[in-house]
Protein backbone atom coordinates (compact mmCIF):
# COMPACT_ATOMS: atom_id res chain seq x y z
CA UNK A 1 0.00 0.00 0.00
CA UNK A 2 1.66 3.08 -1.23
CA UNK A 3 0.63 6.50 -0.05
CA UNK A 4 1.19 9.67 -1.89
CA UNK A 5 4.21 10.50 -3.26
CA UNK A 6 6.29 14.06 -4.37
CA UNK A 7 9.08 14.41 -5.59
CA UNK A 8 11.07 16.43 -5.23
CA UNK A 9 11.83 16.73 -1.69
CA UNK A 10 13.95 19.70 -1.48
CA UNK A 11 14.23 22.40 -4.29
CA UNK A 12 16.26 25.22 -4.00
CA UNK A 13 16.24 27.98 -6.52
CA UNK A 14 17.33 31.37 -7.54
CA UNK A 15 14.88 34.34 -7.54
CA UNK A 16 12.69 34.36 -10.66
CA UNK A 17 13.36 30.73 -12.28
CA UNK A 18 10.68 28.45 -12.72
CA UNK A 19 10.12 25.39 -10.52
CA UNK A 20 7.67 22.44 -10.87
CA UNK A 21 6.90 20.07 -8.48
CA UNK A 22 5.32 16.47 -8.82
CA UNK A 23 2.41 14.83 -6.40
CA UNK A 24 1.72 11.14 -7.14
CA UNK A 25 -1.89 10.24 -5.12
CA UNK A 26 -2.94 6.97 -3.75
CA UNK A 27 -3.60 5.19 -7.04
CA UNK A 28 -7.60 4.75 -6.00
CA UNK A 29 -8.22 8.11 -5.20
CA UNK A 30 -9.77 10.70 -7.47
CA UNK A 31 -9.36 14.09 -5.78
CA UNK A 32 -5.92 15.42 -5.11
CA UNK A 33 -5.31 18.91 -3.25
CA UNK A 34 -2.33 21.33 -3.20
CA UNK A 35 -1.22 23.26 -0.05
CA UNK A 36 1.47 25.67 0.58
CA UNK A 37 2.73 25.28 4.33
CA UNK A 38 5.15 27.79 5.64
CA UNK A 39 6.58 28.01 9.03
CA UNK A 40 4.46 27.66 12.38
CA UNK A 41 1.03 27.87 10.11
CA UNK A 42 -1.71 25.63 9.27
CA UNK A 43 -1.32 24.18 5.67
CA UNK A 44 -3.37 26.85 3.57
CA UNK A 45 -5.63 24.97 0.40
CA UNK A 46 -4.26 26.09 -2.99
CA UNK A 47 -6.32 24.39 -5.71
CA UNK A 48 -7.60 20.86 -6.07
CA UNK A 49 -8.93 18.59 -8.68
CA UNK A 50 -11.66 15.57 -9.17
CA UNK A 51 -10.30 13.26 -11.84
CA UNK A 52 -8.72 15.47 -14.46
CA UNK A 53 -10.84 18.29 -13.86
CA UNK A 54 -9.60 21.21 -11.72
CA UNK A 55 -12.62 22.09 -9.40
CA UNK A 56 -11.04 24.95 -7.50
CA UNK A 57 -7.97 27.31 -8.50
CA UNK A 58 -9.36 31.02 -6.96
CA UNK A 59 -7.33 30.02 -4.51
CA UNK A 60 -3.84 30.02 -5.77
CA UNK A 61 -1.85 32.34 -4.87
CA UNK A 62 -1.27 34.41 -7.65
CA UNK A 63 -0.97 33.99 -11.69
CA UNK A 64 2.39 32.53 -11.15
CA UNK A 65 0.75 29.14 -9.64
CA UNK A 66 -0.93 26.67 -11.77
CA UNK A 67 -1.73 23.60 -11.67
CA UNK A 68 -2.22 20.68 -13.64
CA UNK A 69 -3.69 17.04 -13.92
CA UNK A 70 -3.81 15.98 -17.16
CA UNK A 71 -4.62 12.46 -16.95
CA UNK A 72 -6.42 12.35 -13.43
CA UNK A 73 -3.79 10.18 -11.99
CA UNK A 74 -0.42 12.50 -10.95
CA UNK A 75 -0.54 16.02 -10.34
CA UNK A 76 2.14 19.14 -11.01
CA UNK A 77 2.18 22.44 -9.67
CA UNK A 78 4.35 24.74 -11.15
CA UNK A 79 5.25 28.50 -9.81
CA UNK A 80 6.85 31.35 -12.52
CA UNK A 81 9.47 33.30 -12.01
CA UNK A 82 9.78 32.58 -8.23
CA UNK A 83 10.22 35.25 -5.39
CA UNK A 84 12.07 34.88 -1.52
CA UNK A 85 8.05 34.75 -0.37
CA UNK A 86 7.21 31.61 -2.03
CA UNK A 87 9.69 29.41 0.21
CA UNK A 88 7.49 27.03 1.96
CA UNK A 89 6.76 23.47 2.26
CA UNK A 90 4.04 22.66 -0.65
CA UNK A 91 1.85 19.25 0.39
CA UNK A 92 -0.17 17.46 -1.96
CA UNK A 93 -2.85 15.06 -0.70
CA UNK A 94 -5.39 12.87 -1.94
CA UNK A 95 -8.85 11.75 -0.94
CA UNK A 96 -11.99 9.34 -2.19
CA UNK A 97 -15.22 11.42 -2.81
CA UNK A 98 -17.69 10.30 -0.83
CA UNK A 99 -18.85 11.33 2.78
CA UNK A 100 -15.94 11.26 4.72
CA UNK A 101 -13.21 13.19 2.34
CA UNK A 102 -10.69 11.74 4.08
CA UNK A 103 -7.20 13.60 2.96
CA UNK A 104 -3.86 11.64 3.09
CA UNK A 105 -0.86 13.96 2.96
CA UNK A 106 2.18 12.86 1.28
CA UNK A 107 5.50 13.97 2.56
CA UNK A 108 6.05 17.50 1.03
CA UNK A 109 8.11 19.51 -1.39
CA UNK A 110 10.43 22.03 0.45
CA UNK A 111 11.02 25.11 -1.70
CA UNK A 112 13.63 27.50 -0.96
CA UNK A 113 14.33 30.69 -3.21
CA UNK A 114 17.28 32.19 -2.59
CA UNK B 1 -14.86 33.56 5.47
CA UNK B 2 -14.10 30.72 7.68
CA UNK B 3 -11.81 31.28 10.34
CA UNK B 4 -10.40 28.25 12.38
CA UNK B 5 -8.92 29.04 15.60
CA UNK B 6 -7.24 26.79 17.84
CA UNK B 7 -5.90 27.08 21.36
CA UNK B 8 -3.35 26.87 23.21
CA UNK B 9 -1.24 27.17 20.44
CA UNK B 10 1.91 26.05 22.71
CA UNK B 11 1.63 23.77 25.46
CA UNK B 12 3.80 22.37 27.66
CA UNK B 13 2.70 19.43 29.87
CA UNK B 14 4.23 17.05 32.53
CA UNK B 15 3.77 12.73 31.59
CA UNK B 16 0.69 11.22 32.94
CA UNK B 17 -0.78 14.69 32.88
CA UNK B 18 -4.55 15.09 31.13
CA UNK B 19 -4.67 18.34 29.09
CA UNK B 20 -7.48 19.23 26.28
CA UNK B 21 -6.90 21.13 22.92
CA UNK B 22 -10.02 23.27 21.71
CA UNK B 23 -10.51 24.45 17.90
CA UNK B 24 -13.23 26.79 17.25
CA UNK B 25 -14.70 27.93 14.06
CA UNK B 26 -16.65 30.35 12.75
CA UNK B 27 -19.29 28.93 10.45
CA UNK B 28 -21.62 26.22 10.26
CA UNK B 29 -19.72 22.64 9.43
CA UNK B 30 -20.49 19.25 10.60
CA UNK B 31 -17.05 17.77 8.88
CA UNK B 32 -13.89 18.23 10.98
CA UNK B 33 -10.87 16.85 10.54
CA UNK B 34 -7.81 16.52 13.49
CA UNK B 35 -4.22 15.71 12.08
CA UNK B 36 -0.70 15.25 14.15
CA UNK B 37 2.73 17.18 12.68
CA UNK B 38 6.00 16.15 13.18
CA UNK B 39 9.03 18.00 13.39
CA UNK B 40 10.05 18.14 9.41
CA UNK B 41 7.23 15.69 8.56
CA UNK B 42 3.53 15.54 6.82
CA UNK B 43 0.62 15.30 8.57
CA UNK B 44 -0.61 12.29 9.93
CA UNK B 45 -4.78 11.82 10.04
CA UNK B 46 -5.76 11.17 13.43
CA UNK B 47 -10.02 11.52 13.77
CA UNK B 48 -12.46 12.64 11.38
CA UNK B 49 -15.50 14.02 13.34
CA UNK B 50 -18.97 13.72 11.15
CA UNK B 51 -21.77 15.31 12.64
CA UNK B 52 -22.99 16.89 15.67
CA UNK B 53 -22.06 14.58 19.08
CA UNK B 54 -19.23 12.96 17.00
CA UNK B 55 -17.05 10.92 19.37
CA UNK B 56 -13.45 9.46 18.35
CA UNK B 57 -10.83 7.39 21.00
CA UNK B 58 -7.88 6.30 20.02
CA UNK B 59 -5.61 5.54 22.80
CA UNK B 60 -4.46 8.41 24.88
CA UNK B 61 -6.54 10.60 22.42
CA UNK B 62 -10.04 11.37 22.23
CA UNK B 63 -11.76 13.64 20.02
CA UNK B 64 -15.60 15.35 20.06
CA UNK B 65 -17.25 17.67 17.73
CA UNK B 66 -19.88 19.75 19.18
CA UNK B 67 -21.54 21.84 15.93
CA UNK B 68 -23.57 24.11 17.63
CA UNK B 69 -21.01 25.72 19.65
CA UNK B 70 -18.68 25.09 16.34
CA UNK B 71 -16.33 23.55 18.90
CA UNK B 72 -13.97 20.41 18.73
CA UNK B 73 -11.54 19.22 21.31
CA UNK B 74 -9.14 16.71 21.29
CA UNK B 75 -8.81 15.49 25.07
CA UNK B 76 -5.09 13.41 26.43
CA UNK B 77 -5.22 11.52 29.10
CA UNK B 78 -2.21 10.65 30.83
CA UNK B 79 0.11 12.30 28.34
CA UNK B 80 3.56 10.00 26.80
CA UNK B 81 6.23 11.84 25.51
CA UNK B 82 5.93 10.33 22.50
CA UNK B 83 2.63 12.09 21.85
CA UNK B 84 4.75 15.19 21.42
CA UNK B 85 3.78 16.91 18.14
CA UNK B 86 1.82 20.06 16.78
CA UNK B 87 -1.63 18.88 16.41
CA UNK B 88 -4.05 21.05 13.76
CA UNK B 89 -7.88 20.73 13.19
CA UNK B 90 -9.57 21.57 9.88
CA UNK B 91 -12.85 22.10 8.83
CA UNK B 92 -14.67 21.20 5.57
CA UNK B 93 -17.33 23.87 5.43
CA UNK B 94 -19.44 21.52 2.87
CA UNK B 95 -22.61 20.01 4.88
CA UNK B 96 -22.98 16.15 4.97
CA UNK B 97 -26.42 16.83 3.98
CA UNK B 98 -25.58 18.70 0.91
CA UNK B 99 -23.99 16.73 -1.26
CA UNK B 100 -20.16 17.20 -2.21
CA UNK B 101 -17.03 18.05 0.60
CA UNK B 102 -13.71 19.11 1.14
CA UNK B 103 -13.06 21.17 -1.76
CA UNK B 104 -9.96 22.05 0.39
CA UNK B 105 -10.16 22.16 4.27
CA UNK B 106 -9.30 24.92 6.36
CA UNK B 107 -6.66 24.98 8.64
CA UNK B 108 -5.97 26.17 12.49
CA UNK B 109 -2.36 27.69 13.44
CA UNK B 110 -1.52 24.24 15.22
CA UNK B 111 -1.10 23.55 19.08
CA UNK B 112 2.93 22.88 19.08
CA UNK B 113 2.31 20.43 22.28
CA UNK B 114 5.73 18.79 24.33
CA UNK B 115 5.48 16.64 26.54
CA UNK B 116 8.06 16.14 29.44
CA UNK B 117 9.13 13.82 31.63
Amino acid sequence: DTGVSQDPRHKITKRGQNVTFRCDPISEHNRLYWYRQTLGQGPEFLTYFQNEAQLEKSRLLSDRFSAERPKGSFSTLEIQRTEQGDSAMYLCASSLTGVVYEQYFGPGTRLTVT
Amino acid sequence: ELKVEQNPLFLSMQEGKNYTIYCNYSTTSDRLYWYRQDPGKSLESLFVLLSNGAVKQEGRLMASLDTKARLSTLHITAAVHDLSATYFCAVDIHSLYSGGGADGLTFGKGTHLIIQP
